[in-house]
């Protein structure tokens, strides 16, 4: 059964720092690792797709990197803003399935002014 | 751009009411998901629908039922509710299988069971 693990659950930093979240899964044998971004009381949104041949996805301030051997990904977010404030989620597909996603609990940053 | 809307938002229901919580996608997606979120338990797929016209468990069916209406809309219902199924509902699609491309979520539905 895979198993998805993010750490820390939380983390505050201050305004301009670089960051980076943790996300590891125990099956290697993934078709993608997607990162999504959810905002209290609403739902999630996807950040970035990095399919099981890729190494990394870039999108703005945010890369996105994937290890299928070692079962790890890391969310880069470079100089970190008020707005970036969310809970950051990562999701692959439980073993032998392409239908579904496990979801990680997420980690939650706080970015201080 | 209405991307993925589920109704209601909010409902409170006494243990034992029925209610149906609905989702309609305008995306053309073949796939959509019922998600639950609960604290320290994350997201977790109730049941899943991969075309129009299939419907499948997911992890957590027991208490639930679902309809693919048609390919755009895809309903959750309890029958009999129970406090154990308050949680934030959410529905979900993609163009195949989550698995192997980009999932959209709605907004989500609080659901508080008395």
């Amino acid at each position: 059964k895979q198993e998805v693990t993010q750490i820390p659950a939380a983390l505050s930093v201050p305004e301009g720092e670089n960051l980076v979240l943790n996300c590891s899964f125990t099956d290697s044998a993934i078709y993608n690792l997607q990162w999504f971004r959810q905002d209290p009381g609403k739902g999630l949104t996807s950040l970035l797709l990095i399919q099981s041949s890729q190494r990394e996805q870039t999108s703005g301030r945010l890369n996105a990197s994937l290890d299928k051997s070692s079962g790890r990904s890391t969310l880069y977010i470079a100089a970190s803003q008020p707005g970036d404030s969310a809970t950051y989620l990562c999701a692959v597909p439980p073993s032998g399935s392409a239908r579904q996603l496990t979801f990680g609990s997420g980690t939650q940053l706080t970015v201080l002014p | 751009n209405a991307g993925v809307t589920q109704t209601p938002k909010f409902q409170v229901l006494k243990t034992g009411q029925s209610m149906t919580l609905q989702c309609a996608q305008d995306m053309n997606h073949n796939s959509m998901y019922w998600y639950r979120q609960d604290p320290g338990m994350g997201l977790r797929l109730i049941y899943y629908s991969a075309s129009e016209g299939t419907t499948d468990k997911g992890e957590v069916p027991n208490g639930y039922n679902v309809s693919r209406l048609n390919k755009r809309e895809f309903s959750l219902r309890l029958e009999s509710a129970a406090p154990s199924q308050t949680s934030v509902y959410f529905c979900a699609s993609s163009l195949e299988g989550a698995g192997t491309g980009e999932l959209f979520f709605g907004e989500g539905s609080r659901l508080t069971v008395l």
